[in-house]
């Protein structure tokens, strides 16, 4: 089965500073690799995701991602954040092949101070 | 376009009551799929449909929860009764295939539930 592991849960910044969130998925097989942000009051949207490739994907609003196979990791990135950037990040992983659902994380909530 | 419409947006009820959540997903989207998303916690999937077939029900509590999309476009969730533990928002996304894995899910408001 697979599963996600988002370590932090919780992520106060200031303005400007650089992020990084962790995800860390357990799979065997090929994957598919996405982050969702859902801001607050809004749903759930895609930010970016990985199926084949370049292992460095770029997504909306300057986020970037890198899928790193042999530490089964795939850690969202900003180089500098914004206030708007407030939300929850969720890290999601379905199988290459056969179920299509995604299996998430528990989450990590981004603050940024102005 | 349109994106995926759910509701009610917020339901309260009580234990032991009944409940029922309505999923519009984007026009021509095959795949719909019901989460669960417990506060704290990411979502989960409850059940997978391909146009009106189950494809995935494998995390449904049958006892107390059903799902139906009978036509292959909209879909309906219900739990009866309802536990406490019931209490939690419920996602309904799209994707257009559900045969691609790389294949965006779209994402609805959710419904949040509270079962007091």
């Amino acid at each position: 089965a697979q599963s996600v592991s988002q370590h932090n849960h919780h992520v106060i910044l200031s303005e400007a500073a650089s992020l990084e969130l962790g995800c860390n998925y357990s799979y065997g097989g090929t994957v598919n690799l996405f982050w969702y942000v859902q801001y607050p009051g809004q749903h759930l949207q895609l930010l970016l995701k990985y199926f084949s490739g370049d292992p460095l994907v770029k997504g909306i609003k300057g986020f970037e991602a890198e899928f790193i196979k042999s530490k089964f990791s795939f850690n969202l990135r900003k180089p500098s954040v914004q206030w708007s950037d407030t939300a929850e990040y969720f890290c999601a992983v379905n199988a290459g092949t056969g179920r299509r659902a995604l299996t998430f994380g528990s989450g990590t909530r981004l603050q940024v101070q102005p | 376009e349109a994106g995926v419409a759910q509701s009610p947006r917020y339901k309260i009820i009580e234990k032991r009551q009944s409940v029922a959540f309505w999923c519009n997903p984007i026009s021509g989207h095959a795949t719909l799929y019901w989460y669960q998303q417990i506060l704290g916690q990411g979502p989960k999937l409850l059940i997978q449909f391909q146009n009106n077939g189950v494809v995935d029900d494998s995390q449904l509590p049958k006892d107390r929860f059903s799902a139906e999309r009978l036509k292959g476009v909209d879909s309906t969730l219900k739990i009866q009764p309802a536990k406490l533990e019931d209490s939690a928002v419920y996602l309904c996304a799209s994707s257009l295939s559900g045969l691609a894995g790389g294949e965006t899910q779209y994402f609805g408001p959710g419904t949040r539930l509270l079962v007091l």
